[in-house]
């Protein structure tokens, strides 16, 4: 079966700092990847996407970027964090193909992070 | 992706069916209605989606009325770890071509089963 790693859990980092978050996902192969941020009280906004191997599309101008240096691994960066980066950051996988089952997205545990 | 529309809240008692509805009045032929939940402090969670049949899973049961304008989420005997936002997506698959493209999460409906 399918499973989809996030680390760290939690992170507080001062503002100025760099970021670096990580998301695997085992038991599938050439999946779709996502990352979204999830502010307090708000709904999901997708960051970043990526349909392969150093294939990355952006959704919104910010201060982070992504990287995809394996099939399976996802790569949320920052070079200097802003007060507003804080949130919940979450990756999610789909399988790849076309179709409504190709579709549903599998959600990590996500990443806390409070920019101080 | 069509608009939807579901109520701010909801409560349930332990061990009874919870019907969470979904009204999408604009969907058109081709989108289908997916249903997630985020338990407090986890990432979403898929629970089922369907076309215009009637689908069931070992997590829950929709129901789309004919004219799929609405929908039904069933949790058949809710216990306290349903406790959650449950949010309707009405989304078109991708059939060709590549890219894909986030889900559009609205505010949902926060259920919860009281013991």
């Amino acid at each position: 079966s399918q499973t989809i790693h996030q680390w760290p859990a939690t992170l507080v980092q001062p503002v100025g700092s760099p970021l670096s978050l990580e998301c695997t996902v085992e038991g599938t192969s050439n999946p779709n990847l996502y990352w979204y941020r999830q502010a307090a009280g708000r709904g999901l906004q997708l960051l970043f996407y990526s349909v392969g191997i150093g294939q990355i599309s952006s959704e919104v101008p910010q201060n982070l970027s992504a990287s995809r240096p394996q099939d399976r691994q996802f790569i949320l960066s920052s070079k200097k964090l802003l007060l507003s980066d804080s949130g919940f950051y979450l990756c999610a996988w789909t399988p790849a193909g076309t179709g409504a089952m190709y579709e549903t997205q599998y959600f990590g545990p996500g990443t806390r992070l409070l920019v101080l | 992706d069509a608009k939807t529309t579901q109520p701010t809240s909801m409560d349930c008692a332990e061990g009874r069916a919870a019907n969470l509805p979904c009204n999408h009045s604009t969907i058109s032929g081709n989108e289908y209605v997916y249903w997630y939940r985020q338990i407090h402090s986890q990432g979403p969670q898929y629970i089922i989606h369907g076309l215009k049949n009637n689908e069931t899973n070992e997590m829950a049961s929709l129901i789309i009325t004919e004219d799929r304008k609405s929908s039904t989420l069933i949790l058949p005997h809710a216990t306290l770890r349903d406790t959650a936002v449950y949010y309707c997506i009405v989304r078109s698959p991708k059939y060709s071509g590549g890219g894909a493209d986030g889900l559009t999460f609205g505010k949902g409906t926060h259920l919860i089963i009281q013991p």
